[in-house]
């Protein structure tokens, strides 16, 4: 099935380390959603976006909705052991329910 | 409940046989929502009911798959003659509304051997 084009697929990053991710699509999406998945858990929504060229920030997150709403990124400030995981982008597409997944994003911290 | 509730939290079966997954949503969500994650991938769509009835089962794979909502809370996944690349952890997730975000639970890891 279709899905979004998520990059890197891993990264190792030392903590306190800024993160960046992004995700791209050759679709048009009306929202953007950004979640984490723990092992042996569902994907946990960290943020959403509902407007081309939107700016959302969640604590350390900030995220962004593309201005040609074919694209988001995610950025992790200073980095925290807690922030090891699974991290996936999903859109949505205007009179869409359903959520089209990236392939996910695996951040490892080395303390 | 508090969450959305996914049962069995895991499930081995034989090849050839039937399985049904059961989801019990979070109180008051209208919308729910099945997925399947294979390893190492994003969660692919599979079916979304509004109510009780099936609003878009466009990602049902072919005709062994099924889920059912008759009451307009608890849902079913069913699967007939099970094959060995169904293996994977289906999610489901609910919603207050079609408009709001989701929320999954932990997924019912499927292994056919």
């Amino acid at each position: 099935g279709q899905q979004l084009n998520q990059s890197p697929q891993s990264m190792f990053i030392q903590e306190g380390e800024d993160v960046s991710m992004n995700c791209t699509s050759s679709s048009i999406f009306n929202t953007w959603l950004w979640y984490k998945q723990d092992p042996g858990e569902g994907p946990v929504l960290l943020i959403a976006l509902y407007k081309a060229g939107e700016l959302t920030s969640n604590g350390r997150l900030t995220a962004q909705f593309g201005i040609t709403r074919k694209d988001s990124f995610l950025n992790i400030s200073a980095s925290i052991p807690s922030d090891v995981g699974i991290y996936f982008c999903a859109g949505r597409a205007q009179g869409a329910q359903k959520l089209v997944f990236g392939q996910g994003t695996r951040l490892t911290i080395n303390p | 409940g508090a969450g959305v509730s996914q049962t069995p939290s895991n499930k081995v079966t034989e090849k050839g046989k039937y399985v049904e997954l059961r989801c019990d949503p979070i109180s008051g969500h209208t919308a729910l929502y099945w997925y399947r994650q294979s390893l190492g991938q994003g969660p692919e769509f599979l079916i979304y009911f509004q109510g009780t009835g099936a609003a878009d089962d466009s990602g049902l794979p072919n005709d062994r798959f099924f889920a059912v909502r008759p009451e307009g809370s608890v849902s079913t996944l069913k699967i007939q003659r099970t094959e060995r690349g169904d293996s994977a952890v289906y999610l489901c997730a609910s919603s207050l509304d079609s408009d709001s975000g989701y929320t999954f639970g932990s997924g019912t890891r499927l292994t056919v051997v």
